[in-house]
């Protein structure tokens, strides 16, 4: 059964650090990944997904994604951190039926501090 | 384009009442969801559409009904409401499938007494 997974509740960076959100994935076939965020009293937005191509994966404000097939991983990283970055960070993965359902980790907070 | 609506904002029921949530969409997306979220559980998938009139169970479908007469609306029913229903509920819809970017509405605040 497709799975992922985010090790991290919370992760604490000074504005203008880099900053990596990580996520690890188990599939069966070829992974689609995703990462969401959720700012407070909010929806989620969509950042990026790797579908298939580069394994650096650009996105909204100014966020990346390295996926790393021999780690099975999709770590979420920033050059440098703004204190507006500070939100809840899903990554997500396809299931393997035919309508694509999404799912989600448990998601990890980003708190960037001035 | 108002993208995705979700009310009410917030709710309170009692053991037992039921309610409709109700979510609409007018982008013309084909697959609608709902989820729910709770602290440490990330989003969990109650039900799914992808199409008028054709609706499926996710991951966590007991006590909750949907139905989908029409491509822009999605309404979700909590037939009677338990304490273990307190969460924050989210709908959001894609073009065709689960893996389109995903529009999520603004969500509704649940509590059951």
């Amino acid at each position: 059964a497709q799975s992922v997974a985010q090790p991290e509740d919370q992760v604490n960076v000074a504005e203008g650090n880099p900053l990596t959100v990580k996520c690890t994935y188990s599939v069966s076939g070829n992974p689609y990944l995703f990462w969401y965020v959720q700012y407070p009293n909010r929806g989620l937005q969509f950042l990026l997904k790797y579908i298939t191509g580069d394994n650096l994966v650009k996105g909204s404000y100014g966020f990346e994604a390295e996926f790393n097939k021999s780690q099975t991983s999709f770590h979420l990283k920033k050059p440098s951190a703004l204190v507006s970055d500070s939100a809840l960070y899903f990554c997500a993965v396809r299931d393997g039926s035919n309508t694509g359902k999404l799912i989600f980790g448990q998601g990890t907070t980003l708190q960037v501090k001035p | 384009n108002a993208g995705v609506t979700q009310t009410p904002k917030f709710q309170v029921l009692k053991t037992g009442q039921s309610m409709t949530l109700q979510c609409a969409q007018d982008m013309n997306h084909e697959y609608m969801s709902w989820y729910r979220q709770d602290p440490g559980m990330g989003l969990r998938l109650i039900h799914y559409s992808v199409g008028a009139g054709i609706t499926d169970q996710g991951e966590v479908p007991n006590g909750y009904n949907v139905s989908r007469s029409t491509t822009e609306d999605f309404p979700l029913r909590l037939l009677s409401a338990a304490p273990s229903q307190t969460s924050v509920y989210f709908c959001a819809s894609s073009l065709r499938q689960g893996w389109d970017t995903q529009y999520f509405g603004p969500g509704t605040r649940l509590t059951v007494l």
